[in-house]
């Protein structure tokens, strides 16, 4: 069964119109991320939360925005997308081993 | 800052051999965990082995070990009997309290 699930899989949206991600997690663990990965490049990390605390990366742009309603939910908001912002967008969370747990992703695409 | 450098973009290997991965980190923390993720084309990512830094054993999983060289902040990955579904991006990773950091991959062909 999946632990950490992404919706939509894939988002097609037009430029400069918002678009919300999602994310769950079944594994009731603290901590969530969020990632961005373009073609072939590693995973660079946009925001994490450990519980309800919110941490975003110092070089995460401000068109990007996350909300976390309850432990399960996780969401990634990007307010006016660019063609730049067009990605795979993963979601992970981490288990008391410390490993991470990821989701299928989702792909934005930018017309 | 922490930091993970994979110094081989692209590898391949015929079906059956071994193959090996290269990883350096860099840190000034002496507690953390390494990992070594794969990505097959199109797929989801996965934990292939961990290595937590207290402990000097090698990490095993199957045909996938480690060599984890502390001191030299060396984190390798070694791939026996290579199969065709061992074609993948390969990731290094470290991670320290919760911040996870990636290298930029090693894709990985296996070639029948």
């Amino acid at each position: 069964d999946a632990m950490v699930i992404q919706n939509p899989r894939y988002q097609v949206t037009q430029f400069g119109k918002p678009v919300t991600l999602s994310c769950s997690q079944t594994l009731n663990h603290n901590v969530m991320y969020w990632y961005q990965q373009k073609s072939s490049q590693a995973p660079k990390l946009l925001f994490h939360y450990y519980d309800k605390d919110f941490n975003n990366e110092a070089d995460t742009p401000d068109n990007f925005q996350s909300r976390r309603p309850n432990t399960s939910f996780c969401f990634l908001d990007i307010r006016s997308p660019g063609l730049g912002d067009a990605a795979m967008y993963l979601c992970a969370t981490a288990g008391t081993t410390g490993e991470l747990f990821f989701g299928e992703g989702s792909r934005l695409t930018v017309l | 800052a922490q930091t993970v450098t994979q110094s081989q973009p692209e590898m391949s290997v015929q079906e059956a051999e071994t193959v090996t991965l290269s990883c350096t980190y860099d840190t000034s923390e002496s507690n953390y965990y390494l990992f070594w993720y794969k990505q097959p084309p199109s797929r989801q990512m996965i934990l292939v082995i961990r290595q937590e830094a207290y402990k000097q054993q090698n990490a095993t999983e199957n045909r996938f070990s480690v060599n984890f060289q502390k001191a030299a902040k060396s984190f390798s990955l070694k791939i026996s009997d290579s199969q065709l579904g061992d074609t993948a991006m390969y990731f290094c990773a470290f991670m320290q309290g919760n911040q996870f950091y990636f290298g930029t991959g090693t894709s990985l062909t296996v070639i029948p």
